[in-house]
């Protein structure tokens, strides 16, 4: 089954403490992308990557970083969070042709709380 | 990102109805799209419209890309139950060299008891 998956689903965490959310795509896309949903903002993109070893900062990428060693993991790092990155994270993937990239397949979802 | 900016911001449907929501943006773009998100899932792509003045239907979803091409609308007929959910707007503007989708900040689409 085609799918992005993430994990955990769901993680409960100390200001400070690092952490990494993992992603994995199984549709040889080249595209990745993290967002973070928040209510009231809608989705906001955090970093992508338009293929292996290319990653470029979307509108909220401090305190995060990314890294893209294989096609099919794009994990997102938070080296010390803080109680204002608790949010609901997604990682999406897509083709990255002409207009591909606009169409993409989102993972369930990963819920951050930092305290 | 650019702005979008999507209206109503929540809405009450009652089985049967038809339902519009709109989304506008201050600046041109070349690609509107439509997302939906379930209670607990990720978003899942609707329609993408590609082209000023396209109108493009997916069942009882229909979407158009405004002519303006700073504005995109989405209508549902004949509302179902599990047409609740968050619906987004997203958009990709014409002059930036990035690879950035903006999204707007979602209606949620409630049944009406």
């Amino acid at each position: 089954e085609a799918q992005v998956t993430q994990n955990p689903r769901y993680l409960i965490t100390v200001t400070g403490k690092k952490l990494t959310v993992t992603c994995s795509q199984n549709m040889n896309h080249e595209y990745m992308s993290w967002y973070r949903q928040d209510p009231g903002l809608g989705l906001r993109q955090i970093y992508y990557s338009m293929n292996v070893e290319v990653t470029d900062k979307g509108d909220v990428p401090e305190g995060y970083k990314v890294s893209r060693k294989e096609k099919r993991n794009f994990p997102l790092i938070l080296e010390s969070p803080s109680p204002n990155q608790t949010s609901l994270y997604f990682c999406a993937s897509s083709l990255s042709g002409v207009n591909s990239y606009n169409e993409q397949f989102f993972g369930p979802g990963t819920r951050l709380t930092v305290l | 990102g650019q702005q979008l900016n999507q209206s109503p911001q929540s809405m009450f449907i009652q089985e049967g109805e038809d339902v519009s929501m709109n989304c506008t943006s201050s600046s041109i773009f070349n690609t509107w799209l439509w997302y939906k998100q379930d209670p607990g899932e990720g978003p899942v792509l609707l329609i993408a419209l590609y082209k000023a003045g396209e109108l493009t239907s997916n069942g009882r979803l229909t979407a158009q890309f405004g002519i303006t091409r700073k504005d995109s609308f989405l209508n549902i007929s004949a509302s179902i139950p599990s047409d609740v959910g968050i619906y987004f707007c997203a958009g990709d503007s014409s002059y930036s060299n990035d690879y950035k989708l903006s999204f707007g900040a979602g209606t949620t689409v409630t049944v009406r008891a």
